[in-house]
C-alpha cells in the first residue's frame, strides 16, 4: 500500500502552503501528519484526520475529501520550512509517505 | 513528560543482529494504552515502520521485516527493544522508538499518531 506526496512545496512568508497525501484506503482509515527538520526527530502535527497536539500552533489544519488528505499551513513562517510526512494505517501497519519538503522563500 | 532515548551499538557487521533498545522515562510503558513503536529513516529517505509492542508483550511487525525482526518489552526497567537479524547495509539508517496512545471505539483501535519520538540513533551496517 503506498501514499503519494508531491516531492516539494514552495511558498512565500505569509501565504499558506498546501501539502496533499493520496491513498486508495485514504477515506477509510486516520491520517496522521509529522513534521521533520534537517537533523530532529519527526514531530506529529496533527492526528486523526484534523486534530492538533498540543503545542501545534493553530496554523497548521488538516482535512480530508475522499482518497486526498490535506496538511495547511496558514500563514506560513521560515520556521515551518521542513519536511513533512503523512501516515496512515493499513491491515494493523502504520504506513508513511515520501515526504514533501516545504521550502518558504 | 515523557521522554525516550534509544541505545545501542552504532557499527554492527553484516549477517549480524542489530539490537537497540528504548528507555522510557518521565512516565511508566505499563500506563495507558500505548503500542511503542520503532521507525527506521535510511539517509535523505522516508520513514519506514518496524513494528510496535504493547507492554504485555503483544507484538505487529511490518511484513516486509517481519521475518528478520523481534520486539520485546522489559516493564521492570521500563524499556523495550528491537532485534533485527541478518542485517546488510540496506539496514544502515536512523532508528527511532516513538509512542503511539491507542484507544478503542467500538472495538476498533484508533492511533493517537505517534506522538513522542526518541532523538535517534544512527546504525551502520559495514565490515
Amino acid at each position: 500500500y503506498e501514499l503519494t506526496q508531491p516531492p516539494s512545496v514552495s511558498v512565500s512568508p505569509g501565504q499558506a502552503a498546501s501539502i496533499t497525501c493520496s491513498g486508495d484506503k485514504l477515506g477509510e482509515e486516520y491520517v496522521y501528519w509529522y513534521q521533520q527538520k534537517p537533523g530532529q526527530s519527526p514531530v506529529l502535527v496533527i492526528y486523526q484526520d484534523d486534530k492538533r497536539p498540543s503545542g501545534i500552533p493553530d496554523r497548521f489544519s488538516g482535512s480530508t475529501s475522499g482518497n486526498t488528505a490535506t496538511l495547511t499551513i496558514s500563514g506560513t513562517q521560515t520556521m515551518d520550512e521542513a519536511d513533512y510526512f503523512c501516515q496512515t494505517w493499513d491491515t494493523s501497519t502504520h504506513v508513511f509517505g515520501p515526504g514533501t519538503k516545504v521550502t518558504v522563500l | 513528560q515523557v521522554q525516550l532515548q534509544e541505545s545501542g551499538p552504532g557499527l554492527v557487521n553484516p549477517s549480524q543482529t542489530l539490537s537497540l533498545t528504548c528507555t522510557v522515562s518521565g512516565g511508566s510503558i505499563t500506563s495507558g494504552d500505548n503500542y511503542w513503536s520503532w521507525i527506521r529513516q535510511h539517509r535523505g529517505k522516508g520513514l519506514e515502520w518496524i513494528g510496535y509492542i504493547f507492554h504485555s508483550g503483544s507484538t505487529y511487525y511490518n511484513p516486509s521485516l517481519k521475518s528478520r525482526v523481534t520486539m520485546s518489552v522489559d516493564t521492570s526497567k521500563n524499556q523495550f527493544s528491537l532485534t533485527l537479524r541478518s542485517v546488510t547495509a540496506a539496514d544502515t539508517a536512523v532508528y527511532y522508538c516513538a509512542r503511539d496512545p491507542i484507544s478503542k471505539v467500538r472495538g476498533v483501535i484508533i492511533s493517537g499518531g505517534l506522538d513522542v519520538w526518541g532523538q535517534g540513533t544512527t546504525v551502520t551496517v559495514s565490515s
